[in-house]
């Protein structure tokens, strides 16, 4: 079974450039979630999904960052514009369903590595 | 509010010996799940152990096990047998019945295995 996919795995910017990150979650899986993880941290979700809707995105900062899953399976993320500390990893993973209770596991892919200069 | 506390940021362990580590938590969710993730230098996150706030029986995955000590809201990870691959970071992570989901983290622990 093929697991979550990231790209693209790095990305190095200027600062008030644009940026976008695209996931594909392990297939069934409806839940899809985005993560930011800066250097030393553990992750901090950004954004939550369930299929194509939005669950969760209170910590998402909404002024530079969207996030889209329009058919349910695929998503993406873009920060637009970009500032010095959005340099982080950012984390898609997904799960078969976030309401299966606390067992529910997230699956992770590899991540993408922003560096914004 | 959920919070994770990892308090070792880093720790020296040889081969073939057993390495310790710690996880406290807080929540006032009565169900709630415990995971472990491992986190080498290429950056992705690889599920470990789980454990729920109901189960009786410590979890165990092969050379991982969790001692799971409810009423002291700890949940450390004991890694049997250290092997080389194991060097990597090591988060602890809760997910409660109303947070929708998320994985609350903690600021992980950097395990290095010496030969």
């Amino acid at each position: 079974e093929a697991g979550v996919a990231q790209s693209p795995r790095y990305k190095i910017i200027e600062k008030r450039q644009s940026v976008a990150f695209w996931c594909n979650p392990i297939s069934g899986h409806a839940t899809l979630y985005w993560y930011q993880q800066i250097l030393g941290q553990g992750p901090k979700l950004l954004i939550q999904f369930q299929n194509n809707g939005v669950v969760d995105d209170s910590q998402l900062p909404k002024d530079r960052f969207s996030a889209e899953r329009l058919k349910g399976v695929d998503s993406t993320l873009k920060i637009q514009p970009a500032k010095l500390e959005d340099s982080a990893v950012y984390l898609c993973a997904s799960s078969s369903n976030w309401a299966g209770g606390p067992k529910e596991t997230q699956y992770f892919g590899p991540g993408t590595r922003l560096l914004v200069l | 509010a959920q919070k994770i506390t990892q308090t070792q940021p880093g720790m020296f362990v040889q081969e073939k010996e057993a390495v310790t580590l710690d996880c406290t938590y807080d929540t006032s969710d009565q169900s709630y799940g415990l995971f472990w993730y491992k986190q080498p230098s290429s950056g992705e996150m690889i599920f470990l152990i789980y454990q729920g706030s109901y189960d009786e029986q410590n979890a165990t995955e092969g050379r991982y096990s969790l001692n799971f000590q409810k009423a002291r809201k700890s949940a450390n990870l004991v890694i049997s047998a250290s092997q080389l691959g194991d060097s990597a970071m090591y988060f602890c992570a809760m997910r409660g019945t109303d947070s929708w989901g998320k994985l609350q983290f903690g600021a992980g622990t950097q395990v290095v295995v010496t030969p």
